[in-house]
């Protein structure tokens, strides 16, 4: 596996369910990223990890729980979500310091009825 | 709050015409502004990084520029395979992440 993977790649769910989506990167990077991407609007920053540590939550709702247990790996568990928050999630992982390309995923296309 | 404002959001052009898509910011402490290739179903790809204003790089049939407060991403004789969503993203002092534009919808006809 090269660059940065995801899965799963679509995602059905209830607004009941508890569903998990996966990010790996095999880039050497140690600052990865979840952003949403829905239709009609600009990616929107989620939250960032540096070193492992979460850096920035840009106030995203308690419903999506982060966890990155390493430099390589990002997790995005998902609870009680609602209809709106059906769209494209995109994973990115860059060099930790502001101003480096971040390299982005094939994203998790995730519908929620 | 850092802004980016992509222009035209879509754009028709015949195979060979060359044309201009505008990307204008506002970020406090520009730490660099990047362009991205995104194709339907699939994640952006990255195409250049630009760091200060007068620089300017290359790529196949796409050249970026960026001035102080804009950056243009310059398609010379354009071909079908070049038809995506391009997006320009900024990086500022004040966030980890990249504040994205809305992106231009090129569309490239044989």
């Amino acid at each position: 596996e090269t660059g940065v993977t995801q899965t799963p790649r679509h995602l059905v769910m209830g607004m009941t369910n508890k569903k998990s989506l996966k990010c790996e990167q095999h880039l050497g990077h140690n600052a990865m990223y979840w952003y949403k991407q829905s239709a009609k609007k600009p990616l929107e920053l989620m939250f960032v990890y540096n070193f492992k540590e979460q850096t920035e939550n840009n106030s995203v709702p308690s419903r999506f729980s982060p966890e990155c247990p390493n430099s390589s790996h990002l997790f995005l568990h998902l609870h009680t979500l609602q209809p709106e928050d059906s769209a494209l999630y995109l994973c990115a992982s860059s060099q930790p310091k502001r101003g480096h390309e971040q390299f982005f995923g094939p994203g998790t296309r995730l519908t929620v009825l | 709050e850092d802004q980016v404002t992509q222009s035209p959001e879509a754009l028709r052009l015949q195979e060979g015409e060359s044309s201009s898509l505008n990307c204008s910011y506002t970020v406090s402490g520009l730490r660099g502004l990047f362009w991205y290739r995104q194709d339907p179903g699939k994640g952006p790809e990255f195409l250049f990084t630009l760091y200060s204003a007068g620089e300017e790089k290359e790529k196949e049939r796409l050249k970026a520029t960026l001035t102080k407060k804009e950056s243009f991403l310059h398609i010379t004789a354009p071909k079908p395979e070049d038809s995506a969503t391009y997006l320009c993203a900024a990086s500022g002092g004040g966030a980890d992440g990249l504040t994205f534009g809305k992106g231009t919808h090129l569309i490239i006809q044989p």
